[in-house]
């Protein structure tokens, strides 16, 4: 696996608690995104950090926010959690950001929100 | 209508079947595509771009453009236990620093 972590690896949570997941790498690659995986749906991108404190909305950014204060980490909250956030949660990285370019995700993060 | 469109499967074959897995997609104004595979409980890796034009090969897995259908398959030969796996097409966002992702399928190879 590319150096790429994820904490925690599971959580479970209740409605309207907030909650931060943090994306760890050691490749240090500019280019970094969440994204949320369901059945049905794929993966779709939460957001993605273009370089420190550059951040971009992807196309399920409501609900989420996203800080990068280092080349290596990026940390996603869910600012109030709600049941429809339970899902499997994936960090990803690459060199260049291209749509070209491949992406190395890291090991996921399971969330359920009771 | 998604913009990139695959069966969720499960599809089921036998250990040494050749596999073919499809993807659709709406948008033709993109020059490549990828396959990522994806093990259960594992984030995904990428498994080979292909090209709008022409087939790509390695080693046992082919990928295939059809322009004018619009579709894309990829096969693999002598399928083994350990291909099974979720395998997901992706192709450019117009932004062209996403990716737009097809839902995957689920491919079970059985011994």
């Amino acid at each position: 696996d590319a150096g790429i972590t994820q904490s925690p690896r599971h959580k479970v949570t209740e409605t309207g608690t907030p909650v931060t997941l943090r994306c760890h790498q050691t490749e240090n690659h500019r280019y970094m995104y969440w994204y949320r995986q369901d059945p049905g749906h794929g993966l779709r991108l939460i957001h993605y950090s273009y370089g420190v404190k550059d951040t971009d909305k992807g196309e399920v950014s409501d609900g989420y926010s996203v800080s990068r204060s280092k080349t290596e980490d990026f940390l996603l909250t869910l600012e109030s959690a709600t049941s429809s956030q339970t899902s499997v949660y994936f960090c990803a990285i690459s060199l260049s950001g291209t749509s070209a370019d491949t992406q190395y995700f890291g090991p996921g993060t399971r969330l359920t929100v009771l | 209508q998604k913009e990139v469109e695959q069966d969720p499967g499960p599809l089921s074959v036998p250990e040494g079947a050749i596999v073919s897995l499809n993807c659709t997609y709406s948008n033709s104004a993109f020059q490549y595509f990828m396959w990522y595979r994806q093990y259960s409980r594992k984030g995904p890796e990428l498994l080979m771009y292909t090209y709008s034009s022409g087939n790509k090969e390695d080693g046992r897995f082919t990928a295939q453009v059809d322009k004018s259908s619009k579709y894309i398959s990829l096969f693999i030969r002598d399928s083994q236990p350990s291909d099974s796996a979720t395998y997901l097409c992706a192709r450019p966002h117009r932004s062209n620093y996403q990716l737009i992702w097809g839902a995957g399928t689920k491919l079970i190879i059985k011994p």
